[in-house]
């Protein structure tokens, strides 16, 4: 069972444009929500991440907006560029326990120029 | 400094063979990781140790052994390959298994086992 429920799959978005991916919980014990992006053929990377104390963060072009309430989180990419093309992981991370990473299924960015 | 490095980068097995994937990091981390990452399942984590000398299971560890060979050092090795361990597989690392800190990947091992 998916713990992080990321949407849309892919995603084709102009240059200039704002690109948009959605992702939703359930797990209350989620206290870290970091964003991953991957280029082909290589290891994802960290891009941005927000605890659930605040309700956006913004560093440069990247935005996560996370709702609380509604066990959701999004990552806006403004004035998308051709080098944003990659697919972007959200995640999930509990305290303690297993101190498990939950990712979603990715979301492939295709930014045409 | 060259992160979190892992060999090999690809690998064909016969099911029932073994292998053993290998990471290492030079960023003086406490916590490693294994993650496998299959199309449309994002990625998966099968063992994890959090300091020198523990390790603990992820979500799919089933087929899978690991080995905490020292601080910079953590395997992880297939016994019987089957076809369904065909997958990408990434080792991490972190600081400290603190929730907060980042996780550094490697660049990935191809697996396909026929």
């Amino acid at each position: 069972q998916q713990q992080v429920k990321q949407s849309p799959q892919s995603l084709i978005v102009q240059k200039g444009g704002i690109s948009i991916i959605n992702c939703a919980y359930e797990n209350t014990a989620f206290d870290y929500f970091p964003w991953y992006q991957q280029f082909p053929g290589k290891g994802p990377a960290l891009l941005i991440a927000i605890r659930p104390d605040v309700s956006e963060k913004k560093e440069g072009r990247f935005t996560i907006s996370f709702n609380k309430s509604a066990k959701q989180f999004s990552l806006h990419i403004m004035d998308s560029q051709p080098g944003d093309s990659a697919t972007y992981f959200c995640a999930a991370r509990t305290t303690g326990g297993a101190n498990n990473l939950f990712f979603g299924t990715g979301t492939r960015l295709t930014v045409i120029p | 400094n060259a992160g979190v490095t892992q060999t090999p980068k690809f690998q064909v097995l016969k099911t029932g063979q073994s292998m053993t994937l290998q990471c290492a990091q030079d960023m003086n981390h406490n916590s490693m990781y294994w993650y496998r990452q299959d199309p449309g399942m994002g990625l998966r984590l099968i063992y994890y140790s959090a300091s020198e000398g523990t390790t603990d299971k992820g979500e799919v560890p089933n087929g899978y052994n690991v080995s905490r060979l020292n601080k910079r050092e953590f395997s992880l090795r297939l016994e019987s390959a089957a076809p369904s361990q065909t997958s990408v597989y990434f080792c991490a690392s972190s600081l400290s298994s603190n929730t907060y800190n980042e996780q550094f990947f490697g660049p990935g091992t191809r697996l396909t086992v026929l």
